[in-house]
């Protein structure tokens, strides 16, 4: 049972190239989502699914896109990487009253 | 007024000592409270999560909520260096498909 996993775990990228960060969970939920983390910014959510082919916007999409290409996979891609998405992003899935992180992607785009 | 607040720290305790993390809320909808424990360069770690207000407790980790205050707390017993991390709290109202809003985290610093 490997919960919610997260490829690639480190990427450097130029400004204007594009991405896909993957995640995919085990655990059968329903929920999954795509937060960031900055220093001193906390943990902002990007986009989340509430369920299979549905997707929302969070807080902080602009720059962003998602697919939810099944239950178990959520990708979030960067179009034309800026440095201002520098930071280090991360993937959860819920039931109810438990969310569950994947261990983080470290992006750094010059 | 953010809808969960948390005091940053950094908080410093000396090895054993009991520590009190704190976070209040302002949606009264939120029915599951979560805390979560962050070790640098790591993923956050589900610690406790408590449907409602009471206590729950988990060997040195005790929860408390209570609703009519929108106060939660996070109890650590016997605390120990590898307990050095941020801890953050996170409320939602308990749908499978709502969003969970997180508190900014509190630093800790075990000494030994």
């Amino acid at each position: 049972n490997a919960g919610v996993t997260q490829t690639p775990k480190f990427q450097v990228l130029k400004t204007g190239q594009s991405m896909t960060l993957q995640c995919a969970q085990d655990m059968n939920h329903n929920s999954m989502y795509w937060y960031r983390q900055d220093p001193g910014m906390g943990l902002r959510l990007i986009y989340y699914s509430a369920s299979e082919g549905t997707t929302d916007k969070g807080e902080v999409p602009n720059g962003y896109n998602v697919s939810r290409l099944n239950k178990r996979e959520f990708s979030l891609r960067l179009e034309s990487a800026a440095p201002s998405q520098t930071s280090v992003y991360f993937c959860a899935s819920k039931t109810a009253g438990e969310q569950y992180f994947g261990p983080g992607t470290r992006l750094t785009v010059t | 007024q953010k809808e969960v607040e948390q005091d940053p720290g950094p908080l410093s305790v000396p090895e054993g000592a009991i520590v009190s993390l704190n976070c209040t809320y302002s949606n009264s909808a939120f029915q599951y409270f979560m805390w979560y424990r962050q070790y640098s360069r790591k993923g956050p770690e589900l610690l406790m999560y408590t449907y409602s207000s009471g206590n729950k407790e988990d060997g040195r980790f005790t929860a408390q909520v209570d609703k009519s205050s929108k106060y939660i707390s996070l109890f650590i017993r016997d605390s120990q260096p590898s307990d050095s991390a941020t801890y953050l709290c996170a409320m939602s109202e308990g749908t499978s498909y709502d969003k969970v809003i997180f508190g900014p985290g509190t630093s800790l610093s075990v000494i030994p």
